[in-house]
């Protein structure tokens, strides 16, 4: 079956820790993206990526970084910068840049 | 950049009929689009009207688009328990990415 994948389901983080959400697709699309939701509020662009190898700065992207080297894979690192990391963290992808989007089913990071 | 608006929370019974209310401010949207998120789970897409359209009917969803006042509606009649979730609407501008409202939570009471 076609999708996104995103792991792990739960992450905790230690202070000062780098942790590194993986998400993989498998429907040939160009464009993969990462949000931000924290509860009762909606989602906030964090980085997305439009080719391989190229990707561009959301809305909220300080204290974090990614990587896109695979057309199926866009890693999303959380580093020690990033002071307030827990909420649940989404990535999609489309065909094209601002497409709909399909999503994976999330990953909640926690800090300890 | 785009700004959109909903309510956060909206409570029927089961049986009721639900109207989820969107406002937008970016004229350009080519695509407007609903997802449905269920707890602790990713976004599904479940309706989207092209900007040509006034509404757009499937199944129990109903779409209605107000272009001149930029207002997006979706009613979902029946409502049953499975449709509790929050629900989310998208305007695509055909910019970088989806801007997403803060989302609509319904609650289905029995």
């Amino acid at each position: 079956d076609g999708g996104i994948t995103q792991s792990p389901k739960y992450l905790f983080r230690k202070e000062g820790q780098n942790v590194t959400l993986s998400c993989e697709q498998n429907l040939n699309h160009d464009a993969m993206y990462w949000y931000r939701q924290d509860p009762g509020q909606g989602l906030r662009l964090i980085y997305y990526s439009q080719i391989v190898n190229d990707f561009q700065k959301g809305d909220i992207a300080e204290g974090y970084s990614v990587s896109r080297e695979k057309k199926e894979s866009f890693p999303l690192t959380v580093t020690s910068a990033q002071k307030n990391p827990t909420a649940f963290y989404l990535c999609a992808s489309s065909n094209q840049g601002g497409e709909k989007l399909f999503f994976g089913s999330g990953t909640q990071l926690s800090v300890l | 950049g785009e700004d959109v608006e909903q309510s956060l929370f909206l409570s029927v019974r089961e049986g009721d009929s639900s109207v989820i209310n969107c406002t937008y401010t970016d004229s350009s949207s080519t695509y407007l689009y609903w997802y449905k998120q269920e707890p602790g789970a990713g976004l599904q897409l479940l309706t989207y009207i092209f900007s040509n359209m006034d509404m757009k009917q499937d199944q129990r969803l109903t779409v209605l688009l107000n272009k001149k006042d930029k207002h997006l509606s979706l009613r979902i009649a029946d409502t049953q328990t499975g449709d509790s979730a929050i629900y989310f609407c998208a305007p695509d501008t055909g910019r970088r990415a989806l801007t997403f409202g803060s989302g609509t939570r319904l609650q289905v009471q029995p």
